[in-house]
């Protein structure tokens, strides 16, 4: 079945320590995938997405991502996490019917200041 | 920017009561989506729509309805309540089937009593 899977539900980091969020994905072909983030009460907001091409995608708010087909991963990264990146990030897929689009379990991410 | 708008922020209602979630986007997508999201689980698809008077199932779309009479307008009914549908809806509307722009309303929370 194609899926999405964040292996870790739960991260602390302290604040300007970087961070690294793993998604793993399980699609036959090379997959569109995604990252959201949701801030408590908020829906849910695109940080970036990955079609093709440069394997290294850049999004919002300082984050970057990257795929690598032969781990079938496309972790979240960024350098210097702020407090008010504290949320629950989703990594997402479209199937390759393309018309639908699949969530990971989802990671919080807490941040000590 | 595109606005999806979920007509209750929170809803508590009593087992077997029949329950209408509303969602309205302002941007004349065609499609749109109702997820249910639960902690650990992240976003599960219930049905979703490509058309007026359109619908299709998706992953868990036991227990629910779907409406789509007007273009910006898709509403998910349960029809007889259950304690193992409280929980968070969220509902989403894109211009592509494929991910590529999905905008997500704030949710609404369910409680079933």
């Amino acid at each position: 079945a194609q899926s999405v899977t964040q292996p870790d539900i739960h991260i602390t980091v302290s604040e300007g320590a970087s961070l690294e969020l793993r998604c793993n994905y399980s699609y036959g072909a090379t997959p569109y995938l995604f990252w959201y983030v949701q801030s408590p009460g908020q829906g849910l907001q695109l940080l970036l997405k990955y079609f093709s091409g440069d394997t290294l995608v850049q999004g919002i708010k300082g984050f970057e991502a990257e795929f690598k087909r032969s781990q079938s991963s496309f972790n979240l990264r960024k350098p210097s996490v702020h407090w008010s990146d504290a949320a629950e990030y989703f990594c997402a897929g479209v199937n390759n019917a393309g018309n639908m689009l699949t969530f990971g379990g989802g990671t919080r991410l807490m941040v000590k200041p | 920017d595109v606005k999806v708008t979920q007509s209750s922020r929170y809803l508590v209602k009593r087992t077997g009561e029949k329950v209408f979630l509303e969602c309205v986007q302002d941007m004349d997508h065609e499609n749109m989506f109702w997820y249910r999201q639960d902690p650990g689980l992240g976003l599960r698809l219930i049905y979703f729509s490509y058309d007026v008077k359109m619908k299709e199932k998706g992953d868990i779309p036991e227990g629910y309805s779907v409406s789509r009479e007007k273009k910006e307008r898709f509403s998910l009914i349960l029809e007889s309540a259950s304690t193992n549908q409280t929980s968070m809806y969220l509902c989403a509307s894109s211009s592509d089937r494929g991910g590529y722009g999905y905008t997500f309303g704030s949710g609404t929370r369910l409680t079933v009593v």
